[in-house]
């Protein structure tokens, strides 16, 4: 079984600040990951995703995130954060066995709201 | 830019009706999702479709059951509906990915619906 964790319910750092958003997963074998991101009362935002080859994957809006498989993570980072960015942060990882119809199943976390305080 | 369109914002029912949460996306998707989004669960699919007339159960399809005539629109149907089915509806869709191709979803603005 697949599974992903965000071990923190709610991350605050200050304008301008690195951020980090945790993420961490499970699968039996090669794993897809995505982050998605969810603006009040609105719905979720792709930024980015990994599926092969280079850790450091660039996405939407500054975002970026580091695949580092020998500790199963896939943490979001920022390298300087906005107001802007406060929100509600989720990490997906997609199962590498197919479901039906070529359909393979994404598992999210529960969400990390992210904070950015002026 | 894909576009998920769902049909109510916020809806409020009363306990035992039936109710109608439609979905529509504009990119020619092959994929459509339903899940639902409460506070410490994060996002549970409910059902799927990957072609018309074609569905799936997901992780909690009890109580519900989808309809999906059109390529384009994928309907959510709470038979009865019950005040454990209050919540934030999410409609997504995606490109049926190739052989080892990934493909991100994208979402609808979400209904938020409220059973009294």
């Amino acid at each position: 079984a697949q599974s992903v964790a965000q071990p923190e319910d709610q991350v605050n750092v200050a304008e301008g600040n690195p951020l980090t958003v945790k993420c961490t997963y499970s699968v039996s074998g090669n794993p897809y990951l995505f982050w998605y991101v969810q603006y009040p009362n609105r719905g979720l935002q792709f930024l980015l995703k990994y599926i092969t080859g280079d850790n450091l994957v660039k996405g939407s809006y500054g975002f970026e995130a580091e695949f580092n498989k020998s500790q199963t993570s896939f943490h979001l980072k920022k390298p300087s954060a906005l107001v802007s960015d406060s929100a509600l942060y989720f990490c997906a990882v997609r199962d590498t066995l197919p479901l039906s119809g070529g359909y393979q199943k994404v598992t999210f976390g529960i969400g990390t709201k992210l904070q950015v305080i002026p | 830019d894909v576009k998920v369109t769902q049909s109510s914002r916020y809806l409020v029912k009363r306990t035992g009706e039936k109710v109608f949460l439609e979905c529509v996306q504009d990119m020619d998707h092959e994929n459509m999702f339903w899940y639902r989004q409460d506070p410490g669960l994060g996002l549970r699919l409910i059902y799927f479709s990957y072609d018309v007339k074609m569905k799936e159960k997901g992780d909690i399809p009890e109580g519900y059951s989808v309809s999906r005539e059109k390529k384009e629109r994928f309907s959510l149907i709470l038979e009865s509906a019950s005040t454990n089915q209050t919540s934030m509806y999410l409609c997504a869709s995606s490109l049926l990915a190739a052989t080892g191709g990934v493909t991100e979803a994208f979402f609808g603005q979400g209904t938020r619906l409220t059973v009294v």
